[in-house]
């Protein structure tokens, strides 16, 4: 898990709710990024963030919404327009460069009842 | 489109045995192909990463074989461990940011006594 944090573990939200999810690092890495993981499926990116106040939309970035005022922090808010939220969300960050390697959170479990 | 596809799903060895798990891709442009082990509920952890002029990279028991003109890779685990037991995902980056990372389904290993 390096150093890079992710709360809570665990997540339950009524239909509805928006909720935020927590991304911390204390690696100074310049890069973070979000993914979505579902059982079967590959990674999906949602936002990543090369740099302060900047971020770009992945492939799947409808439903979310991300801010990055913090080099360390950057956190991802489900919204209720996000139709089917239930999944495993993983945080990670890295070196700008292309061959640098990500380092991955322990992950938030959320879901919706 | 580009695509990694990873074989087998699922597989079930004795500890102590060796094993090879696979990955086709069909990503273009390609930059690095990169191994993850995630352990269930975890956040995945990087193996190795290969560029297009490397053929063999080893992590302990884990090597890690790429023929870019075939654009395949292999991850060749000797003598396994218990602790063996988890996904392995492949991915291979595109280049330009690490925002094009292509992520497999994975291969789900589980080692049994």
């Amino acid at each position: 898990d390096g150093g890079i944090t992710q709360s809570p573990k665990y997540l339950f939200r009524k239909e509805g709710q928006n909720v935020t999810l927590s991304c911390e690092q204390n690696l100074n890495h310049d890069a973070m990024y979000w993914y979505r993981q579902d059982p079967g499926q590959g990674l999906r990116l949602i936002y990543y963030s090369q740099i302060v106040n900047d971020f770009q939309k992945g492939d799947i970035a409808e439903g979310y919404s991300v801010s990055r005022e913090k080099k360390e922090s950057f956190p991802l808010t489900v919204t209720s327009a996000q139709k089917n939220p239930t999944a495993f969300y993983l945080c990670a960050s890295s070196w700008p460069a292309v061959a640098s390697e990500q380092f991955f959170g322990p992950g938030t479990r959320l879901t919706v009842l | 489109k580009n695509q990694v596809e990873q074989s087998p799903q699922s597989l079930i060895i004795l500890e102590g045995k060796n094993c090879t798990l696979q990955c086709n891709y069909t990503v273009s442009p390609f930059s690095n192909l990169r191994w993850y082990k995630q352990d269930t509920g975890r956040g995945p952890v990087s193996l190795t990463i290969m560029t297009f002029s490397e053929n063999t990279k080893s992590n302990g028991r884990y090597t890690a074989t790429l023929d870019a003109d075939t654009k395949q890779s292999s991850l060749h685990i000797t003598a396994s461990q218990l602790s063996d037991s988890a996904s392995y995902i492949c991915v291979v980056s595109s280049g330009g940011s690490q925002g094009n990372l292509i992520f497999g389904k994975g291969t789900k290993l589980s080692v049994k006594p």
